[in-house]
This record gives C-alpha cells, sequence and structure tokens, in this order.
C-alpha cells in the first residue's frame, strides 16, 4: 500500500515563482526523503529529513517534517524552467533492507 | 563511475515469456531494491537486498524472483510474463540503511 499522499498531483507555476508541495504518510518513519524525476528518467535524490529534525535546506530546497501531523512539505524558491519534473517523497520505516516507501508524485511545470 | 545501470531500456515481451532486467553498480554498494511504476501511482518495491546472497521480499514480490550473487549484481527475473506486469522497473542502490538511494534510468516493459 501507499505510505504518502502527495498535494497537489499537478502544479503549475511561472519561472521565479515559489513551488510548494506536500507529503503525508501513515507510520513511524527513520527519515523521509524527496525524489525528482524527468520525464523518462530515473528518480535523482533531492534532500533526507531526518525523523528528529524539524526542517533542513539546500540550495533553493527546503524541507520541513511534522512527525505529529505525519506531514512533510518541500519549497522550491525562485523556480526555473529547469525544474519541471515529478516530485516524490519517501519514508524509510525502518526494519532493515533501506526500503522507501513512495507518495503519489507532485507534477510541477514551471512555465517562461 | 557509471553508478547503477540497467538494461534493457526497453522491452516487448509475450504473456507467458521469461526474461531477467539487468542491475549493476559500481558504488560497492551493500543495498539493492527493485521497484515497479505504474501511472498514477508511486514506485512500489518488489525485492530488495542487504548484500550478497540475501534478499527479501517487498510489497509486491508475485511473480518476480531475485538473486544476489555478487554485490554489484542484482537481476530481476520475470518468470511468466502477464500483461499486469507491464510497468516501467527501476533499480535502486544505497550506502547503508537511512541513505539516499541511487537509481537506474529504468526499463520500460510492456507486456502483450
Amino acid at each position: 500500500s501507499q505510505q504518502g499522499e502527495e498535494d497537489p498531483q499537478a502544479l503549475s507555476i511561472q519561472e521565479g515563482e515559489n513551488a510548494t508541495m506536500n507529503c503525508s504518510y501513515k507510520t513511524s518513519i527513520n527519515n523521509l526523503q524527496w525524489y525528482r524525476q524527468n520525464s523518462g528518467r530515473g528518480l535523482v535524490h533531492l534532500i533526507l529529513i531526518r525523523s528528529n529534525e524539524r526542517e533542513k535546506h539546500s540550495g533553493r530546497l527546503r524541507v520541513t517534517l511534522d512527525t505529529s501531523k505525519k506531514s512533510s512539505s518541500l519549497l522550491i524558491t525562485a523556480s526555473r524552467a529547469a525544474d519541471t519534473a515529478s516530485y516524490f517523497c519517501a519514508t524509510d520505516g525502518g526494519g532493515g533492507g533501506n526500503k522507501l516507501t513512495f507518495g503519489t508524485g507532485t507534477q510541477l511545470k514551471v512555465e517562461l | 563511475n557509471a553508478g547503477v545501470t540497467q538494461t534493457p531500456k526497453f522491452q516487448v515481451l509475450k504473456t507467458g515469456q521469461s526474461m531477467t532486467l539487468q542491475c549493476a553498480q559500481d558504488m560497492n554498494h551493500e543495498y539493492m531494491s527493485w521497484y515497479r511504476q505504474d501511472p498514477g501511482m508511486g514506485l512500489r518495491l518488489i525485492h530488495y537486498s542487504v548484500g550478497a546472497g540475501i534478499t527479501d521480499q517487498g510489497e509486491v514480490p508475485n511473480g518476480y524472483n531475485v538473486s544476489r550473487s555478487t554485490t554489484e549484481d542484482f537481476p530481476l527475473r520475470l518468470l511468466s510474463a502477464a500483461p499486469s506486469q507491464t510497468s516501467v522497473y527501476f533499480c535502486a542502490s544505497s550506502f547503508r540503511q537511512g541513505a539516499e538511494a541511487f537509481f537506474g534510468q529504468g526499463t520500460r516493459l510492456t507486456v502483450v
């Protein structure tokens, strides 16, 4: 079963605007990760936030984690056309094997 | 470094045929996994391995076999292909539990 649900399913913004996407999950986690997938390509790791962290930054990315609400958000600031992709959250619930449970993804389109 | 390499990139099978999807990584990662991605869904875990000689089932293992004879290779075998196995398959590897996963470019499989 899918662990995460992402919201919105699709998002269209203008270049320079900020993009925010949200992820909710169901069970306890060790960490939550965000991945980007360009059309027809593999997934690329963006950022990882551990269960004892509340906020993390990497370049134009800001991730928050609220374990009490079982939710996370990814903010991309000053979006560029090259940010057009699908974004997935993935949770690591522990238990060995580095098994990731993925959300359904948000399709982001950044228009010029 | 090539990272995670998957072959073939595309494959069409007839129902009942068998085939092996190849996955190799050159990062000396102990953890490797296979996922499938279907439209409108996130990735779902098929099988995973925590080291040579050790494999286990994920969320959707039926119809698939794996083996891990070396650290580098983790092939996925379809025993008797069914149309329900039409999907995009991704192999991933990671250094340890709780670390980021590195993904291959995927194999797009169609079963007719």
